[in-house]
C-alpha cells in the first residue's frame, strides 16, 4: 500500500521562505505532484516531479529524492495569499494517486 | 479553468436515501476521479474511469457506484446513503499519463441525516 506523511500545520511569516516536507512509502513510484488548496475551494496543481532534483516554478520549487522517498515544496517571498493546504500526492505505474493528508500553512503578517 | 461542473454543489439528506452526484467535463479528457476529503484529511479515492464504461475502484469503494456511459459524464451513486458518507466530494479530470495533472471541480458538500 502507500503512506505518505506531512506535518499538519505550519505557520510563517510574510515575506519569509518556507519548506514543506513529504515522505511516502510506496511501490511502483511514479511521480509526485504538489497542489495548492485553499480553505473551501478545489485543489490547484502546482508542480510534478518524476527524476531527483528540483524544479523551480516561479516563487515555488520542489525538490524530489527518489532514494529517500522524500520531497519538499518551498516558497519563497511568501505573501499572504500562501495561506492554505499543501497537499503532496504519489502516482504509481497503475495511475492512481494517493493523497497525504496536507499541510496547513498560515502566513502572518 | 479546466472545464468541470459538479451538481449539485449542496445536498442534504436522510440516511437510507439514494444519491447521485453528477460530473460534467467539457474536456473531452479520458480520465476522471471522485474523491471525499474530510475535515483535516486529504483526498481519498472513491473510484476513477479511463475510458467510457471503464472503471475501477479506489481505496474507499464501499458503498459507492460509478457509472460512465459518455465521456463527458461522470456519476457517482451512494446506494443508501449513511452518516458517515457525510463528506466533500471532489471530482477530476486528466488526461492520458501519467505525468498528467488532475483539474478539480469546485467540489459537492453533502450531508446525510
Amino acid at each position: 500500500g502507500q503512506n505518505i506523511d506531512q506535518p499538519t500545520e505550519m505557520t510563517a511569516t510574510e515575506g519569509a521562505i518556507v519548506q514543506i516536507n513529504c515522505t511516502y512509502q510506496t511501490s511502483g513510484f511514479n511521480g509526485l505532484f504538489w497542489y495548492q488548496q485553499h480553505a473551501g475551494e478545489a485543489p490547484t496543481f502546482l508542480s510534478y516531479n518524476v527524476l531527483d532534483g528540483l524544479e523551480e516554478k516561479g516563487r515555488f520549487s520542489s525538490f524530489l529524492s527518489r532514494s529517500k522517498g522524500y520531497s519538499y515544496l518551498l516558497l519563497k517571498e511568501l505573501q499572504m495569499k500562501d495561506s492554505a493546504s499543501y497537499l503532496c500526492a504519489v502516482i504509481t505505474n497503475a495511475g492512481k494517486s494517493t493523497f497525504g493528508d496536507g499541510t496547513t500553512l498560515t502566513v502572518k503578517p | 479553468d479546466a472545464g468541470i461542473t459538479q451538481s449539485p454543489r449542496h445536498k442534504v439528506t436522510e440516511t437510507g436515501t439514494p444519491v447521485t452526484l453528477r460530473c460534467h467535463q467539457t474536456e473531452n479528457h479520458r480520465y476522471m476521479y471522485w474523491y471525499r476529503q474530510d475535515p483535516g484529511h486529504g483526498l481519498r479515492l472513491i473510484h476513477y474511469s479511463y475510458g467510457v464504461k471503464d472503471t475501477d475502484k479506489g481505496e474507499v469503494s464501499d458503498g459507492y457506484s460509478v457509472s460512465r456511459s459518455k465521456t463527458e459524464d461522470f456519476l457517482l451513486t451512494l446506494e443508501s446513503a449513511t452518516s458517515s458518507q457525510t463528506s466533500v466530494y471532489f471530482c477530476a479530470i486528466s488526461e492520458q499519463g501519467l505525468n498528467q495533472p488532475q483539474h478539480f471541480g469546485d467540489g459537492t458538500r453533502l450531508s446525510i441525516l
